[in-house]
């Protein structure tokens, strides 16, 4: 059974720095491009950043371009997303998603998430 | 960028009705749409991919049509477990979603 577990989200004030983990379990990890994917309260769902299969390649939507940072450990089944320069608006339930086709960074569909993990982002 | 338009933002609908929810593409995106239903508190869950075929375990009553820039998700006779909020998806792009709601 194929599983997803974020974590690490809490209240940081903004300016301040977070680190979100993926646990990922019951597939090939490091055969899938994987996906972090956000929804603020009450609102709908926005693609956040995403990694190839072997770490080699990372895209970003233009939101956290140069603030957020995606990497994976494929010896540990992990995925993590470092946010830094946090600000109000990143305020959001952030899920980590697999992408349904092996080796392409061509996302067809998102075919696996976590339950989320809470980033609040307030003085 | 591709924008992903869906309509209607919400809809009221009784047991039994037949839905249709339209999305639509800025520009043409073949058949690479997938669609998305998400009740509250809970993850989305991936009903159909590449517009038209039906995620294992997805109840057959969900069906997928259109290409280029058209496309519609149709649940043929709506079921109490069914009210939930419902997302068009190409590549890295959503819909704004579409509300389905108890009439």
């Amino acid at each position: 059974e194929v599983q997803l577990v974020e974590s690490g989200g809490v209240v940081v004030q903004p300016g301040g720095s977070l680190r979100l983990s993926c646990a990922a379990s019951g597939f090939t990890f490091d055969d899938y491009t994987m996906h972090w994917v956000r929804q603020a309260p009450g609102k709908g769902l926005e693609w956040v950043s995403l990694i190839s299969w072997d770490g080699g390649s990372t895209y970003y939507a233009d939101s956290v371009k140069g603030r957020f940072t995606i990497s994976r450990d494929n010896s540990k089944n992990s995925l993590y997303l470092q946010m830094n320069s946090l600000r109000t608006e990143d305020t959001a339930l952030y899920y980590c998603a697999k992408d349904s086709r092996s080796g392409t960074t061509v996302t067809d569909s998102f075919d696996y998430w976590g339950q989320g993990t809470l980033v609040t982002v307030s003085s | 960028d591709i924008q992903m338009t869906q309509s209607p933002s919400t809809l009221s609908a009784s047991v039994g009705d037949r839905v249709t929810i339209t999305c639509r593409a800025s520009q043409s995106i073949s058949s690479w749409l997938a669609w998305y239903q998400q009740k509250p508190g809970k993850a989305p869950k991936l009903l159909i991919y590449k517009a038209s075929s039906l995620e294992s375990g997805v109840p057959s009553r969900f069906s997928g049509s259109g290409s280029g820039t058209e496309f519609t998700l149709t649940i043929s006779s709506l079921q109490p477990d069914d009210f939930a909020t419902y997302y068009c998806q190409h590549r890295w792009t959503f819909g704004q979603g579409t509300k389905v709601e108890i009439k």
